[in-house]
C-alpha cells in the first residue's frame, strides 16, 4: 500500500458516458498527478495539481477534465470518450512539486475500457 | 527536450542470475534519474534516485544502479534475480524547471524469472 488509493479499479464505458475517476492520497501530499499508461508507449502526463491549483495540462483533450476540491482528493470526469481512450489511469502524488528530493507515490490504477 | 531509452521491452533470467535493465537517457543538463518498478495490478513504486553525489545508487529489493555521464546511461542491476523480482521496470528522467519538474519515463522492460 502507497497510501494513494484510486476507484474504481475497472471501468466499461460507452463513448456516449459520462463517468469519473477518484483518487485519494493519505500522506498529506500537495502535488498531485493523473498519468495515462497505454500498452507499449511510456507513461503520459496528463495534469499535475500544487495546492488544488492545476500547474501543468499536458495538450489533454478537453474529454478529459479534472477536478481537485483539496489536496486529498483528485478526480479525473470523463465525458465522450473515444475508443483509443482505453488504459490505465494511474494517480499519483509527492509532498511538493521537487522532485530531486520527494518521490511520487502512484495508486494502484483504474483500467479505463471505453467500447 | 528529455528522453529515455530502455533496451529489450522483454528480459528473462535465470533465479540467481544476474539481472541487469538498460536505461539510456538524453538530455541538456545533468538530470535526476529514477527507476520504478509495476508489479501486477499496482501502480509504480520508486526503486531508487540519482539526484547529485555518489554515482552509485543502492535502492529498495537489493537492486542498484550507476549514473554513467560520459554513456548517458542508468542501468539497473541485482545480484542475484528472485521470483518476487517479476514485475515491470520503468526508468525516468527529470530535469529541473524551477519547481515544475517533470518526469519523463521510458516505455518499459517486462522483468520474467525463470525458475
Amino acid at each position: 500500500e502507497t497510501g494513494v488509493t484510486q476507484t474504481p479499479r475497472h471501468l466499461v464505458m460507452g463513448m456516449t458516458n459520462k463517468k469519473s475517476l477518484k483518487c485519494e492520497q493519505h500522506l498529506g501530499h500537495n502535488a498531485m498527478y493523473w498519468y495515462k499508461q497505454s500498452a507499449k508507449k511510456p507513461l503520459e502526463l496528463m495534469f499535475v495539481y500544487n495546492f488544488k491549483e492545476q500547474t501543468e495540462n499536458n495538450s489533454v483533450p478537453s474529454r478529459f477534465s479534472p477536478e481537485c476540491p483539496n489536496s486529498s482528493h483528485l478526480f479525473l470526469h470523463l465525458h465522450t470518450l473515444q475508443p483509443e481512450d482505453s488504459a490505465l489511469y494511474l494517480c499519483a502524488s509527492s509532498q511538493d512539486l521537487g522532485l530531486h528530493t520527494d518521490t511520487q507515490y502512484f495508486g494502484p490504477g483504474t483500467r479505463l475500457t471505453v467500447l | 527536450a528529455q528522453s529515455v531509452t530502455q533496451l529489450g521491452s522483454h528480459v528473462s533470467v535465470s533465479e540467481g542470475a544476474l539481472v541487469l535493465l538498460r536505461c539510456n537517457y538524453s538530455s541538456s543538463v545533468p538530470p535526476y534519474l529514477f527507476w520504478y518498478v509495476q508489479y501486477p495490478n499496482q501502480g509504480l513504486q520508486l526503486l531508487l534516485k540519482y539526484t547529485t553525489g555518489a554515482t552509485l545508487v543502492k535502492g529498495i529489493n537489493g537492486f542498484e544502479a550507476e549514473f554513467k555521464k560520459s554513456e548517458t546511461s542508468f542501468h539497473l542491476t541485482k545480484p542475484s534475480a528472485h521470483m518476487s523480482d517479476a514485475a515491470e521496470y520503468f526508468c525516468a528522467v527529470s530535469l529541473t524547471n524551477f519547481g515544475n519538474e517533470k518526469l519523463t519515463f521510458g516505455t518499459g522492460t517486462r522483468l520474467t524469472i525463470i525458475p
